[in-house]
């Protein structure tokens, strides 16, 4: 059965390091997600991909976030530099079209960064 | 904006008794509704999905009914094994004026004792 890839599973940085996530989405799905969940809380969009083009990145804090998908298949998320508060799970979502209602969400186990 | 609202956990039940999760909504449309799951260690999941109005869903067991009426999506299971153990999220979506956005609940963590 197809997944979605992440990786790493775990993340351990200081403060105003740099880090950066991959995320493999099933193929074929042509929309990827990229959300943070912080503990308690439920997931929240950071940055929606139609193949390679970006459709909905307004929650993206711009001036340390960055993400992209040059193919059209795989995605880099970046934060530079980290911050105590970006200490979160971040996931990887791929679904086949962009309408949720009809087009189901697929996850990965995502990544768990903690910034020191 | 859009939101939504679920009971607050952890609700903790013992085998084979009746589940409850409440879930309200505010959507200035006509948004789907959904329920996903996460089980320990796993990645979320859709778990069932309604998308209009008195539509139900349901999958292995769990079922919820759209209610526009009291803006409402709550879901119920007669029956609950140890194996249901997991956190539940209600959230919505409303491409008539969220876009393609998916917008989820705190969730609420369920513990099913033996």
């Amino acid at each position: 059965e197809a997944e979605v890839a992440q990786s790493p599973r775990y993340k351990i940085t200081e403060k105003s390091q740099a880090v950066a996530f991959w995320c493999d989405p099933i193929s074929g799905h042509a929309t990827l997600y990229w959300y943070r969940q912080i503990l308690g809380q439920g997931p929240e969009l950071l940055v929606q991909f139609q193949d390679e083009s970006v459709v909905d990145d307004s929650q993206l804090p711009k001036d340390r976030f960055s993400a992209e998908r040059l193919k059209g298949v795989d995605s880099t998320l970046k934060i530079q530099p980290a911050e105590l508060g970006d200490s979160a799970m971040y996931l990887c979502a791929s679904s086949r079209g962009r309408s949720p209602g009809y087009n189901e969400q697929f996850f990965g186990p995502g990544t768990r960064l903690t910034v020191l | 904006g859009d939101s939504v609202t679920q009971m607050e956990g952890p609700v903790t039940l013992s085998e084979e008794a009746f589940l409850t999760i409440n879930c309200t909504y505010t959507a200035t449309g006509y948004p789907s509704l959904f329920w996903y799951v996460q089980y320990p260690g796993e990645g979320l999941q859709l778990l069932l999905k309604a998308t209009k109005a008195d539509d139900k869903g349901s999958n292995k067991g769990f079922e919820a009914t759209y209610r526009k009426e009291t803006t409402s999506f709550h879901l119920e299971k007669g029956s609950v094994q140890v194996s249901d153990s997991a956190v539940y999220f209600c959230a919505l979506s409303d491409e008539n004026t969220g876009g393609f956005k998916t917008i989820f609940g705190a969730g609420t963590r369920l513990f099913v004792k033996a």
